[in-house]
């Protein structure tokens, strides 16, 4: 069974770094472009950033020189490392994956780790 | 980046209705496009991708049309479990970027 599981969330201050991890299982997450979206108290979907098949790595401009996306193909697992964080980033962060290698729509998500941002 | 906006932010339909949601990219994104249900505390559930194309599993009432920068998502007679948060999102271009959401609420 594909499964996503996201953790390493948690409250952090104004400035401070936070590293999240999305465990996966039943696929390889190297065969596939995976991506970070978050999602803030009450409001939409934003994409973060994404980690492609080829080793190229996308973000958000407004996570750009701040977060960044890392995998580890032994451990099967997708990372982001945030740094220097603003309240702004406060948000449910979910991992997701795309149904077929190459496609960059998800099909299959975690069930997201909350990261409060708060002094 | 790709604009996406979506509209109306909130719609109200009786079940059994027709709803129909829209969405506009602010250049081509050709058929690049998907559609997302979400539901309150679950993470999205893709419905449409490559504009029309159902997922799998996804009833025959969703459907989706569109090309360039109008599409339009069409759910032929609303059911209750229909009534949820609904986000397009396109993918032609990095940074990919998603609409604000479409809320169809029971009438």
């Amino acid at each position: 069974e594909v499964q996503l599981v996201e953790s390493g969330g948690g409250l952090v201050q104004p400035g401070g770094s936070l590293r999240l991890s999305c465990a996966a299982s039943g696929f390889s997450i190297s065969s596939y472009t995976m991506s970070w979206v978050r999602q803030a108290p009450g409001k939409g979907l934003e994409w973060v950033s994404a980690f492609t098949t080829g080793g190229n790595t996308y973000y958000a401009d407004s996570v750009k020189g701040r977060f960044t996306i890392s995998r580890d193909n032994s451990k099967n697992t997708l990372y982001l490392q945030m740094n220097s964080l603003r309240a702004d980033d406060t948000a449910v962060y979910y991992c997701a994956k795309p149904p077929v290698v190459y496609a960059s729509y998800f099909d299959c998500w975690g069930q997201g780790t909350l990261v409060p941002v708060s002094s | 980046e790709i604009v996406m906006t979506q509209s109306p932010a909130t719609l109200s339909v009786s079940p059994g209705e027709r709803a129909t949601l829209s969405c506009r990219a602010s250049q081509s994104v050709s058929s690049t496009l998907a559609w997302y249900q979400q539901k309150p505390g679950q993470a999205p559930r893709l419905l449409i991708y490559g504009a029309s194309t159902r997922a799998t599993g996804i009833p025959a009432r969703f459907s989706g049309s569109g090309a360039g920068t109008e599409f339009t998502l069409t759910i032929s007679s609303l059911q209750s479990e229909d009534f949820a948060v609904y986000y397009c999102q396109q993918y032609n271009k990095w940074p990919q970027t998603f609409g604000q959401g479409t809320k169809v609420e029971i009438k």
